[in-house]
């Protein structure tokens, strides 16, 4: 079935380590987005992609860095230097940057310890 | 910049009565479109649907509608028939769709807990 994968479901970080989240879609989508929510609040972007190889930052890039080597993969890799990174992280795509309605991964749960 | 403001963090309703959700946005862009998405307690992001600016209906999609007012920058929810399962997060949310940066920008969202 098509739709976007995303991986680890949860996962646990000790300070000062880097981790990266996987996000794989077999939708033939050309843009793809990353989103962060916090508990009780709305998502906040943080970066996306409308073509492979080009990436642009959202609302709350720092501390994040991004690729986009493959139409169907944008990974995300969280930074030891993004001050508060446990979250809850959304992974989404659309068929073209002009088309409205997002399709979004299960989400991946990063807990610094 | 686009704003969407959702002024009501918690919602009660009876089961099997309608409820509006509210949703006001702020753009400067000419061609925009609104989408509702409901979050339930696993997570995922279910869309439910979607308004475009120039859109004169308002739309409808099963027990869901949009009541849009363009001149007042609102654009609620409606949920009909409210059943126990409809009990989640609903966030609200806008992209521009000519120019610009054409990522969703959303609301703080609304939890929404239905009643028996």
């Amino acid at each position: 079935d098509g739709g976007i994968t995303q991986s680890p479901k949860y996962l646990f970080r000790k300070e000062g380590q880097n981790v990266t989240l996987s996000c794989e879609q077999n939708l033939n989508h050309d843009a793809m987005y990353w989103y962060r929510q916090d508990p009780g609040q709305g998502l906040r972007l943080i970066y996306y992609s409308q073509i492979v190889n080009d990436f642009q930052k959202g609302d709350i890039a720092e501390g994040y860095s991004v690729s986009r080597e493959k139409k169907e993969s944008f990974p995300l890799t969280v930074t030891s230097a993004q001050k508060n990174p446990t979250a809850f992280y959304l992974c989404a795509s659309t068929p073209t940057p002009n088309t409205g309605e997002l399709f979004f991964g299960e989400g991946s749960r990063l807990t610094v310890l | 910049a686009q704003k969407i403001t959702q002024t009501q963090p918690g919602m009660f309703v009876q089961e099997k009565e309608a409820v509006t959700l509210d949703c006001t946005y702020d753009t400067s862009d000419q061609s925009y479109g609104l989408f509702w998405y409901k979050q339930p307690s696993s997570g995922e992001m279910i869309f439910l649907i979607y308004q475009g600016s120039y859109d004169e209906q308002n739309a409808t999609e099963g027990r869901y509608s949009l009541n849009f007012q363009k001149a007042r920058k609102s654009a609620n929810l409606v949920i009909s028939a409210s059943q126990l399962g409809d009990s989640a997060m609903y966030f609200c949310a806008m992209r521009p769709m000519d120019t610009g940066r054409r990522a969703l920008t959303f609301g703080s969202g609304t939890r929404l807990q239905v009643q028996p």
